[in-house]
């Protein structure tokens, strides 16, 4: 059974930095190409970006709104993802998600979030 | 990029059968759109992908028999038959588009389905 968990949420103030996770089991995460998705409150979903594997170049490609703030990595041996964010702002408040993305598939997988709130 | 249009909210009575429609924007009358549903509280989960042609693909796991889709012209429709109480979620199309640095996912806003 595919099982996506994240972790890392909570309150940051604006302008600071968090650190999400997610923990992946149930498939080859190796291979897998990934990628993560937020969700304001009481708002649609907006792709934040995705990592390639690491045979497919590991490279991120990111959405304009966190480009330069935000920052995708993967740990292979511990079948792990990470989102780095930094320069936090208001609008960055929301239930992050992360997902499988792997090449002509849908998202086929997805956690169950965890919320990122940025107050002062 | 393509723009994806959804109505905000949609009811149907328990047993009933109701479609949910996705709308490209003109110049993407060619794309695949995916379907995804998000129960209260929960992570979206894969439904199943739809082109011109109708099911692209496999349904997502779980997704029961009484889940279909159809696409024509700019839309691209989820029909559920004999709605269920656990069938009340928001209902969610997205597309991906380009490739490299100018890639993206992009989503519809989202339909809320009531079971009355």
């Amino acid at each position: 059974e595919v099982q996506l968990v994240e972790s890392g949420g909570g309150l940051v103030k604006p302008g600071g930095s968090l650190r999400l996770s997610c923990a992946a089991s149930g498939f080859s995460f190796s291979n897998a190409w990934m990628s993560w998705v937020r969700q304001a409150p009481g708002k649609g979903l907006e792709w934040v970006g995705r990592l390639k594997s690491r045979t497919d170049g590991g490279t991120a490609d990111y959405a304009a709104p966190v480009k330069g703030r935000f920052t995708i990595s993967r740990d292979d041996s511990k079948n792990s993802l990470y989102l780095q964010m930094s320069s936090l702002k208001t609008e960055d408040t929301a239930v992050y998600y992360c997902t499988t993305d792997n090449i002509n598939r849908p998202l086929d997988y997805w956690g169950q979030g965890t919320l990122v709130t940025v107050s002062s | 990029q393509p723009v994806l249009t959804q109505p905000p909210s949609a009811s149907a009575s328990l047993g009933a059968s109701v479609t949910l429609t996705c709308t490209l924007s003109s110049a993407h009358s060619n794309y695949q759109v995916d379907w995804y549903q998000q129960r209260p509280g929960k992570g979206p989960r894969f439904v199943m992908r739809v082109g011109t042609g109708g099911i692209v693909g496999s349904k997502g796991d779980g997704i029961p028999d009484r889940f279909s889709v159809l696409g024509s012209g700019l839309n691209r429709y989820l029909t559920i038959k004999n709605i269920q109480e656990e069938d009340e979620s928001d209902y969610h199309c997205g597309a991906d588009h380009g490739s490299g640095s100018n890639f993206v996912w992009v989503f519809g806003g989202g339909t809320k389905l009531t079971v009355l």
